[in-house]
């Protein structure tokens, strides 16, 4: 079983969609959650850190549920800026810094 | 002023060869990283050096060997190279390797390596 599993998709939605992106880990001992965004051929970046209370920025919503070890990514208001491929990212504990990454899941916004 | 460099963007080699990839941040980080991103697009961590010194070694062949001059660069040699050494390396870097301060990972362009 993958340590991080996502969804690959791709969404195809109209833009001013909203669309919902699950992730799920199996480490118990994850410690931190993220969501990366990778653009088409070029590097990840940062998009959000996620917390057990929910966290906004935006357009963007991240929620994390440990019991369940479930994480999602709520995209509102889809702009066409926003076709990437996003990435479900973990942190465990005491692992030197590893991020460990979800295969990505690919929107896609269409006019 | 490009936080995190690489060089090349693009290597085309053939079986056999051995070749280097250079990674330089102007960040001031104290860690960095290699990562591969395979056709399926799974990223992996490969090594991670903090100030110089190996932290993270995850399993990967004893054909790569990185090298971290000083604190700001950190270099990937590969030998005797392989098909399935095909990918996309990215160097990565955050300003250091423990609690929060690890999270946030500043990736390079990437090379993307063919071996034919």
């Amino acid at each position: 079983r993958k340590e991080v599993e996502q969804d690959p998709g791709p969404f195809n939605v109209p833009e001013g969609a909203t669309v919902a992106f699950n992730c799920t880990y199996s480490n118990s001992a994850s410690q931190s959650f993220f969501w990366y965004r990778q653009d088409c051929r070029k590097e990840p970046k940062l998009l959000m850190s996620v917390y057990s209370s929910g966290n906004e920025d935006g357009r963007f919503t991240a929620q994390l549920n440990r019991a369940s070890q479930y994480i999602s990514l709520l995209i509102r208001d889809s702009k066409l800026s926003d076709s990437a491929t996003y990435l479900c990212v973990v942190n465990v504990y005491n692992q030197g810094g590893k991020l460990i990454f979800g295969q990505g899941t690919e929107l896609s916004v269409k006019p | 002023d490009t936080a995190v460099s690489q060089t090349p963007k693009y290597l085309v080699t053939q079986m056999g060869n051995d070749k280097s990839i250079k990674c330089e941040q102007n960040l001031g980080h104290d860690t960095m990283y290699w990562y591969k991103q395979d056709s399926k697009k799974f990223l992996k961590i490969m090594f991670s050096y903090n100030n110089k010194e190996l932290i993270i070694n995850e399993t990967v062949p004893n054909r790569f060997s990185p090298k971290s001059p000083d604190k700001a660069h950190l270099n990937l040699h590969i030998n005797s190279l392989e098909l399935g050494d095909s990918a996309v390396y990215f160097c990565a870097s955050s300003q250091d390797h423990t609690g929060v301060n690890s999270y946030e990972q500043y990736f390079g362009p990437g090379t993307r390596l063919t071996v034919t």
